[in-house]
């Protein structure tokens, strides 16, 4: 079963906002990563954070970690329309064995950046 | 990046045929790879676990004589849908993961769109 939420489950916004989204999980984790789907496509790796790190930049992207709360947070800034797509947090669980490298994918977030 | 293909990228097939997906590592060798489901509107569920040269690990729930797994080489592994029947109809993902240290990064492959008739 899926063990991440996230929220919102859909977000819609005008071009030049910022866009928030966050992702809660259940288990201990190495990493938490971030990924964007466009409608119908593969997956896109946007970012990856690791356990022992609070905040990471990439471009427009700023990601969280509090692992007190087990929670992270996507932050998109100065949107535009081409970022319209779903997003999603996966955490790679601690633990070895059959464990090992296993995602876990939040329920996703649907961005609709308006032109 | 490292590059991840799959084929075919879409399928339709009649109820009780067997379909074949595959899902190659381009540029890298991949120990591991991972094959998730994902239904419209749901999220990516996995699947099985695909290790070179051994069995591949399912996830509860899952068939693995429905769903046959095979990781034959450092940059190919198969997923065979047998008998497949309409409630299969679903979007197959795989990933592979970097075969070095330190890398945690998982590769997805642009998926396969399977609809049984």
């Amino acid at each position: 079963s899926q063990q991440g939420e996230e929220d919102p489950q859909a977000l819609s916004i005008q071009e030049g906002e910022n866009a928030t989204m966050n992702c809660s999980y259940k288990t201990s984790i190495n990493n938490l990563q971030w990924y964007r789907q466009n409608s119908g496509r593969g997956l896109v790796h946007l970012i990856l954070i690791r356990s022992n790190e609070r905040e990471k930049h990439s471009g427009r992207l700023r990601v969280t970690l509090d692992t007190s709360k087990k929670s992270s947070s996507l932050l998109i800034t100065a949107s535009r329309a081409a970022d319209t797509a779903s997003y999603f947090c996966a955490t790679d669980a601690k633990g070895g064995g059959t464990s090992y490298g296993k995602l876990t994918f939040g329920q996703g977030t649907i961005l609709t950046v308006h032109p | 990046g490292a590059v991840v293909s799959q084929h075919p990228s879409w399928v339709i097939c009649k109820s009780g045929t067997s379909v074949k997906i595959e899902c190659r590592s381009l540029d890298f060798q991949a120990t591991t790879m991972f094959w998730y489901r994902q239904f419209p509107k749901q999220s990516l569920m996995l699947m099985a676990t695909s290790n070179e040269g051994s069995k591949a690990t399912y996830e509860q729930g899952v068939e693995k004589d429905k769903f046959l797994i095979n990781h034959a080489s450092l940059t190919l592994s198969t997923l065979t849908v047998t008998s497949a029947h309409p409630e299969d109809s679903s979007f197959y993902i795989c990933s592979a993961r970097v075969n070095r240290a330190h890398q945690e990064t998982q590769y997805f492959g642009p998926g396969t769109r399977l609809l049984v008739l």
